[in-house]
């Protein structure tokens, strides 16, 4: 069964701390994203990256980083967590190719961080 | 920029009636079209997609969707809604090739009994 796991399903974390969200996937794919979700607003793309050590910034980067070191693993860092970045965080991953094998993507089951 | 609009932010139906859940596109060239769903405390998961092959789109759990490029609509019914149905739907929208999706604000579904 393809898996795509998040490492922590719930942190709290104070403000100023750096704080790491790590997500692996089993299916090698090459694309893997980070969305944050908030009530009323959706997801909202983060960063994405579309190979190793490749990153591009999504609607919403501001006070995030990313890390793609190896293929299956998709790092978000919170260099200083702020009370503002309290959300459900997450990770998905797909193919490359055709919109048919992009647009499917498979998620984890969400990191929710509290930032105190 | 390629957009959905999900009008509604709550639907409620009682256990057996139709489902509809409202999705509007944006968008001046055809695009890849998908509704996902997400069960409480899970990630979200595929329910079907569009890609131009055709307009009625069949999913899993008895969903489908219709593409409607004369009003640019994208709605996904169920005919008989089913208690296990509850839980929070999402339109989103590709404009080609491999470029991240854009999710719609989401539909909470509620089913009563």
């Amino acid at each position: 069964d393809v898996k795509v796991t998040q490492s922590s399903r719930y942190l709290v974390k104070r403000t100023g701390e750096k704080v790491f969200l790590e997500c692996v996937q089993d299916m090698d794919h090459e694309n893997m994203f980070w969305y944050r979700q908030d009530p009323g607003l959706g997801l909202r793309l983060i960063y994405f990256s579309y190979d190793v050590k490749m990153k591009e910034k999504g609607d919403i980067p501001e006070g995030y980083s990313v890390s793609r070191e190896k293929k299956e693993r998709f790092s978000l860092i919170l260099e200083s967590a702020s009370t503002n970045q309290t959300s459900m965080y997450l990770c998905a991953s797909s193919l490359s190719g055709h919109v048919e094998n992009t647009g499917e993507l498979f998620f984890g089951e969400g990191s929710r961080l509290t930032v105190l | 920029a390629q957009s959905v609009t999900q009008l509604g932010s709550h639907v409620s139906v009682s256990e057996g009636a139709l489902v509809l859940l409202r999705c509007n596109y944006s968008s001046s060239v055809p695009p890849y079209l998908f509704w996902y769903v997400q069960y409480p405390n899970q990630g979200l998961q595929l329910l079907l997609k569009y890609t131009s092959a055709a307009t009625l789109v069949k999913g899993i759990n008895g969903f489908e969707a219709e593409f409607k490029k004369s009003e640019t609509s994208f709605h996904l019914t169920k005919p008989s809604a089913h208690m296990s149905d509850a839980a929070e739907y999402f339109c989103a929208v590709s404009p080609s090739g491999n470029t991240p999706l854009v999710f719609g604000k989401g539909t909470r579904l509620s089913v009563i009994a």
